[in-house]
């Protein structure tokens, strides 16, 4: 029973230059939410992806920052012309929705380290 | 209005002890409240949840107490264990499906 997988579980990246992210949700989860971990500092909200829809972006930054979960494959979390402050660990979570309407359970990957030089 | 804020931000408990960590929220809309664990280099790892129709949840040595009208819930860790040394965030949600508001986290360091 494989969890949420993430790669690269490390990503280094010079400035301006770009950063993709991976999220394999646990099999038969439609649900792919997107956080954010600075160093020292709890986990911070991105965006909230269902198969080919973005539900709730309200957290992630304006530019640069683009995220989709197709039907087929991997969500991808793409950050263009990375700057120094996008330096986090990057957490994907899937869930599986409830149809009796109750909030279900957020499985987390091990994430991704980006780090930019 | 979206705020969780957590305290400590760090504790140490010797072997056996009790760990208890607070979270106190603002937006009543919330009906999810889980705790997660997370230890160094690894992703969080849901320890226990609870929704507002009950005061408290036991789960093994994790216990969630629920206040509904000060807002307020917290995780006694019993018996702790140097295996519990971690981090542990609070979080807090609202409707189904909806993304999660973490707490700043409190780093435990169980002595032996």
């Amino acid at each position: 029973n494989a969890g949420v997988m993430q790669n690269p579980r490390h990503l280094v990246r010079r400035r301006g230059q770009e950063a993709r992210l991976r999220c394999s949700p646990v099999k038969g989860h439609s649900h792919v939410y997107w956080y954010r971990q600075l160093p020292e500092e709890g986990l911070k909200f991105m965006v909230y992806l269902q198969k080919e829809n973005i539900i709730d972006e309200s957290g992630m930054p304006k530019e640069r920052f683009s995220a989709e979960f197709p039907k087929e494959g991997p969500s991808i979390l793409r950050i263009q012309q990375v700057v120094r402050g996008d330096s986090a660990a990057y957490f994907c979570a899937s869930s599986l929705f409830d149809s009796g309407g109750t909030t279900d359970t957020q499985y987390f990957g091990p994430g991704t380290r980006l780090t930019v030089l | 209005q979206q705020q969780v804020k957590q305290s400590p931000q760090s504790l140490i408990v010797q072997k056996g002890g009790i760990s208890i960590i607070n979270c106190a929220y603002e937006n009543t809309a919330f009906d999810y409240f889980p705790w997660y664990q997370q230890f160094p280099g690894k992703g969080p790892a849901l320890l226990i949840a609870i929704r507002p129709d009950v005061s408290e949840k036991k789960e093994g040595r994790f216990t969630i107490s629920f206040n509904k009208s000060a807002k307020q819930f917290s995780l006694h860790i019993m018996d702790s264990q140097p295996g519990d040394s971690a981090t542990y965030f609070c979080a807090a949600s609202k409707a189904a499906g909806n993304k999660l508001t973490f707490g700043g986290g409190t780093r435990v360091l169980v002595k032996p």
